[in-house]
């Protein structure tokens, strides 16, 4: 299977910074979705993104699909903020988890 | 329009009792998935199913594990014989006939074996 690789593992920002996480990915794949797991282990659609350029509030992301990574950026961190952010790429029927970087966002 | 849901939220049971897991996908939606997420791990890939038919099972476990997603009613994830390995939170996603590159998540299963 595809291999999906995320950084940093772990990030500590205080309240108002900014941040990128990066996703990468070993083979091409259909698509892509970053997801916001809140403490409360729900998982949230961020960004459906197989490539380009989104921006949606405080939030964006950029695939660069030939190149095999995608980005979030998060700017003005809030502590709502806080969790675990995943990317998942498609191929074939089904995706393939990253295995997440933990956001901690302190006031 | 609801969104995936999931029952029950949360389930306990004790080694070598059966576990049924429900999902309904939303509204209009007729592709499955389930994923498990053992703790401080991403989640991971089960079965894909369609009405009635199982597309993908790769991931699923060949013994213990079946899943089902009957014309009427919700998706099944069945585990019998559970084991304390099984504990683990299990999420359902559906997507739409003609999207179905973009999944929407359940709020999970959080499956305890004593």
């Amino acid at each position: 299977g595809i291999q999906v690789e995320q950084s940093p593992p772990d990030l500590i920002l205080q309240e108002g910074a900014n941040s990128t996480l990066r996703c990468n990915f070993s083979d091409s794949v259909n698509n892509l979705q970053w997801f916001h797991q809140n403490p409360w282990g729900q998982l949230i659609n961020l960004f459906y993104i197989p490539s380009g350029t989104k921006q949606n509030g405080r939030l964006s992301a950029t695939t660069v699909a030939t190149e095999r990574y995608s980005l979030l950026y998060i700017s003005s961190s809030q502590t709502t903020d806080s969790g675990v952010y995943f990317c998942a790429v498609e191929a074939g029927n089904q995706f393939y988890f990253g295995t997440g970087t933990s956001l901690t966002v302190i006031p | 329009n609801a969104g995936v849901m999931q029952n029950p939220r949360h389930l306990v049971r004790r080694r070598g009792q059966e576990a049924r897991l429900r999902c309904s996908p939303m509204k209009g939606h007729s592709h499955v998935y389930w994923y498990r997420q053992l703790p401080e791990e991403g989640l991971k890939f089960m079965v894909y199913l369609q009405k009635e038919n199982i597309i993908d099972e790769s991931g699923m476990p060949k013994e213990r594990f079946s899943a089902e997603f009957p014309k009427e009613g919700p998706s099944i994830l069945r585990i019998q014989q559970v084991v304390r390995g099984d504990s683990a939170a299990y999420f359902c996603a559906s997507s739409h006939l003609a999207l179905k590159e973009t999944q929407y998540f359940g709020p999970g299963t959080r499956l305890l074996v004593l």
